[in-house]
Protein backbone atom coordinates (compact mmCIF):
# COMPACT_ATOMS: atom_id res chain seq x y z
CA UNK A 1 0.00 0.00 0.00
CA UNK A 2 1.46 3.52 -1.15
CA UNK A 3 2.05 5.95 1.91
CA UNK A 4 3.31 9.70 0.99
CA UNK A 5 4.50 11.87 3.66
CA UNK A 6 5.55 15.58 3.26
CA UNK A 7 7.73 16.82 5.37
CA UNK A 8 9.46 20.62 5.23
CA UNK A 9 8.75 24.07 7.24
CA UNK A 10 5.65 25.26 8.29
CA UNK A 11 6.47 29.01 8.35
CA UNK A 12 8.37 30.92 5.28
CA UNK A 13 8.97 34.76 5.44
CA UNK A 14 7.81 36.14 2.45
CA UNK A 15 9.95 36.78 -0.91
CA UNK A 16 11.81 33.50 0.48
CA UNK A 17 11.73 29.94 -1.09
CA UNK A 18 9.32 27.49 0.15
CA UNK A 19 10.71 23.79 0.17
CA UNK A 20 8.94 20.29 0.51
CA UNK A 21 9.72 16.89 0.27
CA UNK A 22 7.40 13.81 -0.48
CA UNK A 23 8.80 10.56 1.04
CA UNK A 24 7.01 7.57 -0.55
CA UNK A 25 6.72 4.07 0.69
CA UNK A 26 5.13 1.14 -0.48
CA UNK A 27 6.06 1.70 -4.18
CA UNK A 28 8.95 2.45 -6.05
CA UNK A 29 9.39 6.53 -7.26
CA UNK A 30 10.44 5.55 -10.89
CA UNK A 31 6.84 3.72 -11.41
CA UNK A 32 4.44 6.74 -11.33
CA UNK A 33 3.64 10.23 -12.62
CA UNK A 34 3.85 12.71 -8.75
CA UNK A 35 2.24 15.68 -8.11
CA UNK A 36 1.60 18.67 -5.29
CA UNK A 37 -1.57 19.89 -4.72
CA UNK A 38 -2.36 22.88 -2.83
CA UNK A 39 -5.48 23.84 -0.64
CA UNK A 40 -5.64 27.44 0.91
CA UNK A 41 -7.35 27.72 4.34
CA UNK A 42 -11.05 27.37 3.50
CA UNK A 43 -10.89 27.21 -0.15
CA UNK A 44 -10.69 24.67 -3.48
CA UNK A 45 -8.11 22.76 -4.68
CA UNK A 46 -5.04 23.43 -7.14
CA UNK A 47 -2.76 21.48 -9.36
CA UNK A 48 0.89 22.48 -9.08
CA UNK A 49 2.19 20.22 -11.34
CA UNK A 50 3.85 16.79 -11.59
CA UNK A 51 7.18 14.62 -12.33
CA UNK A 52 8.38 12.14 -13.42
CA UNK A 53 11.18 10.15 -12.13
CA UNK A 54 13.25 10.71 -14.95
CA UNK A 55 12.39 14.46 -14.80
CA UNK A 56 9.77 15.15 -17.01
CA UNK A 57 8.11 17.69 -15.35
CA UNK A 58 4.61 19.63 -16.00
CA UNK A 59 3.56 23.42 -13.95
CA UNK A 60 0.87 24.66 -13.41
CA UNK A 61 1.05 27.81 -16.06
CA UNK A 62 -0.15 30.61 -12.76
CA UNK A 63 2.88 29.35 -10.98
CA UNK A 64 5.23 27.92 -13.75
CA UNK A 65 8.15 30.88 -13.49
CA UNK A 66 8.32 30.21 -9.43
CA UNK A 67 8.23 26.61 -9.13
CA UNK A 68 10.76 23.33 -9.69
CA UNK A 69 10.16 19.94 -8.95
CA UNK A 70 12.97 17.76 -8.59
CA UNK A 71 13.14 13.74 -7.87
CA UNK A 72 15.49 11.62 -6.04
CA UNK A 73 14.90 7.95 -6.60
CA UNK A 74 17.84 6.57 -3.79
CA UNK A 75 15.62 8.36 -1.08
CA UNK A 76 12.04 7.33 -2.78
CA UNK A 77 11.48 11.14 -2.44
CA UNK A 78 10.35 13.89 -4.68
CA UNK A 79 10.24 17.67 -3.78
CA UNK A 80 9.30 21.26 -4.51
CA UNK A 81 10.29 24.51 -4.22
CA UNK A 82 8.57 27.43 -4.54
CA UNK A 83 10.07 30.81 -4.87
CA UNK A 84 9.25 34.10 -4.29
CA UNK A 85 6.73 33.43 -1.66
CA UNK A 86 3.44 35.64 -0.59
CA UNK A 87 0.89 35.62 1.76
CA UNK A 88 -1.22 34.51 -0.72
CA UNK A 89 0.98 31.07 -1.04
CA UNK A 90 -0.27 29.69 2.15
CA UNK A 91 -2.19 26.55 1.85
CA UNK A 92 -1.80 23.43 2.82
CA UNK A 93 0.39 21.43 0.43
CA UNK A 94 -0.53 17.44 -0.49
CA UNK A 95 1.94 15.44 -2.24
CA UNK A 96 -0.17 12.94 -4.26
CA UNK A 97 0.12 9.65 -6.91
CA UNK A 98 -0.91 10.88 -10.19
CA UNK A 99 -1.75 7.45 -10.99
CA UNK A 100 -2.40 6.78 -15.07
CA UNK A 101 0.81 9.08 -16.71
CA UNK A 102 0.60 12.74 -16.61
CA UNK A 103 -2.57 13.97 -18.83
CA UNK A 104 -5.58 11.67 -18.00
CA UNK A 105 -3.98 10.75 -14.15
CA UNK A 106 -6.41 10.58 -11.32
CA UNK A 107 -4.63 11.15 -7.76
CA UNK A 108 -5.47 7.80 -5.91
CA UNK A 109 -3.47 8.40 -3.26
CA UNK A 110 -2.56 11.52 -1.18
CA UNK A 111 -0.37 12.52 1.63
CA UNK A 112 -1.44 13.85 5.04
CA UNK A 113 -1.10 17.13 3.86
CA UNK A 114 1.81 20.18 5.10
CA UNK A 115 0.38 23.39 6.29
CA UNK A 116 2.47 26.27 5.09
CA UNK A 117 2.16 29.77 6.27
CA UNK A 118 3.72 32.87 4.58
CA UNK A 119 4.05 35.60 7.63
CA UNK A 120 6.96 37.47 8.48
CA UNK B 1 -10.25 25.53 -18.89
CA UNK B 2 -13.65 26.46 -16.24
CA UNK B 3 -15.37 23.73 -14.41
CA UNK B 4 -18.53 25.13 -12.73
CA UNK B 5 -20.04 23.33 -9.40
CA UNK B 6 -22.85 24.54 -7.29
CA UNK B 7 -21.32 25.50 -3.96
CA UNK B 8 -23.73 23.56 -2.18
CA UNK B 9 -26.30 20.62 -1.93
CA UNK B 10 -28.84 19.70 0.74
CA UNK B 11 -30.06 15.91 0.64
CA UNK B 12 -31.87 14.24 3.48
CA UNK B 13 -30.69 11.18 4.78
CA UNK B 14 -32.00 8.27 2.81
CA UNK B 15 -32.61 10.10 -0.60
CA UNK B 16 -30.21 11.09 -3.48
CA UNK B 17 -27.44 13.17 -4.12
CA UNK B 18 -26.55 14.83 -7.26
CA UNK B 19 -23.25 17.04 -7.92
CA UNK B 20 -22.64 18.64 -11.16
CA UNK B 21 -19.23 19.45 -12.60
CA UNK B 22 -19.88 21.59 -15.90
CA UNK B 23 -17.82 22.70 -18.58
CA UNK B 24 -17.62 23.04 -22.49
CA UNK B 25 -17.72 19.33 -24.06
CA UNK B 26 -16.89 18.39 -20.30
CA UNK B 27 -18.40 14.88 -22.02
CA UNK B 28 -15.21 14.09 -24.09
CA UNK B 29 -12.91 14.26 -21.40
CA UNK B 30 -12.46 12.16 -18.82
CA UNK B 31 -13.84 12.82 -15.26
CA UNK B 32 -12.51 12.11 -11.33
CA UNK B 33 -14.63 12.87 -8.17
CA UNK B 34 -13.00 13.46 -4.89
CA UNK B 35 -14.66 13.56 -1.46
CA UNK B 36 -13.25 15.53 1.46
CA UNK B 37 -14.11 15.51 4.73
CA UNK B 38 -13.37 18.43 7.00
CA UNK B 39 -9.64 17.87 8.27
CA UNK B 40 -8.46 14.62 6.21
CA UNK B 41 -6.91 15.03 2.61
CA UNK B 42 -9.29 14.28 -0.62
CA UNK B 43 -10.50 10.85 -1.36
CA UNK B 44 -10.79 9.59 -5.29
CA UNK B 45 -14.89 8.20 -5.06
CA UNK B 46 -14.75 8.14 -8.72
CA UNK B 47 -12.82 7.92 -11.80
CA UNK B 48 -12.68 8.23 -15.67
CA UNK B 49 -16.23 9.05 -15.57
CA UNK B 50 -18.20 5.44 -14.15
CA UNK B 51 -15.21 3.81 -12.23
CA UNK B 52 -15.37 3.39 -8.44
CA UNK B 53 -12.49 2.40 -6.38
CA UNK B 54 -13.06 -1.06 -4.63
CA UNK B 55 -12.89 0.42 -1.47
CA UNK B 56 -15.74 3.18 -2.13
CA UNK B 57 -19.41 1.80 -1.86
CA UNK B 58 -21.80 1.29 -4.90
CA UNK B 59 -23.83 4.33 -3.37
CA UNK B 60 -21.34 6.17 -5.34
CA UNK B 61 -21.41 6.39 -9.01
CA UNK B 62 -21.00 9.06 -11.81
CA UNK B 63 -21.56 10.16 -15.64
CA UNK B 64 -20.93 12.17 -18.09
CA UNK B 65 -21.96 13.52 -21.07
CA UNK B 66 -22.26 16.88 -23.56
CA UNK B 67 -21.49 19.55 -21.11
CA UNK B 68 -22.04 18.21 -17.17
CA UNK B 69 -20.74 15.36 -15.38
CA UNK B 70 -22.81 14.34 -12.35
CA UNK B 71 -21.46 12.60 -9.33
CA UNK B 72 -24.84 10.85 -7.46
CA UNK B 73 -24.36 9.46 -3.87
CA UNK B 74 -27.49 7.15 -3.66
CA UNK B 75 -29.26 6.38 0.04
CA UNK B 76 -27.26 9.33 1.38
CA UNK B 77 -25.86 8.67 5.02
CA UNK B 78 -25.01 11.36 7.33
CA UNK B 79 -21.14 10.32 6.65
CA UNK B 80 -21.38 10.93 2.84
CA UNK B 81 -21.10 14.81 4.16
CA UNK B 82 -18.00 16.57 2.81
CA UNK B 83 -17.10 18.85 -0.01
CA UNK B 84 -16.54 17.03 -3.23
CA UNK B 85 -14.32 17.50 -6.23
CA UNK B 86 -14.75 17.16 -10.03
CA UNK B 87 -11.46 17.34 -11.44
CA UNK B 88 -10.25 17.17 -15.49
CA UNK B 89 -7.11 17.36 -17.52
CA UNK B 90 -7.10 19.43 -20.61
CA UNK B 91 -4.99 17.10 -22.87
CA UNK B 92 -4.72 20.68 -25.59
CA UNK B 93 -2.80 22.15 -22.59
CA UNK B 94 -1.63 18.95 -20.91
CA UNK B 95 -2.77 20.97 -17.64
CA UNK B 96 -5.15 19.77 -14.80
CA UNK B 97 -8.14 21.56 -13.80
CA UNK B 98 -10.52 21.22 -10.46
CA UNK B 99 -14.36 22.29 -10.04
CA UNK B 100 -14.72 25.22 -6.82
CA UNK B 101 -16.07 22.20 -5.24
CA UNK B 102 -19.78 21.76 -3.63
CA UNK B 103 -20.48 21.03 -0.23
CA UNK B 104 -22.88 18.44 0.62
CA UNK B 105 -25.04 18.90 3.65
CA UNK B 106 -26.88 16.03 5.17
CA UNK B 107 -30.05 17.20 6.61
Amino acid sequence: QVQLAESGPGLVRPSETLSLTCTVSGVSLSTYYWSWIRQPPGKGLEWIGYIYYSGTTNYNPSLKSRVTFSADTSKNQFSLRLSSVTAADTALYYCVRAYGGGSGSRFDSWGQGKLVTVSS
Amino acid sequence: YVLTQPPAVSVAPGQTASVTCGGSNIGRKSVHWYQQKPGQAPVLVVFDDTERPSEIPERFSGSNSGNTATLTISRVEAGDEADYYCQVWDTSSDHCFFGSGTKVTVL
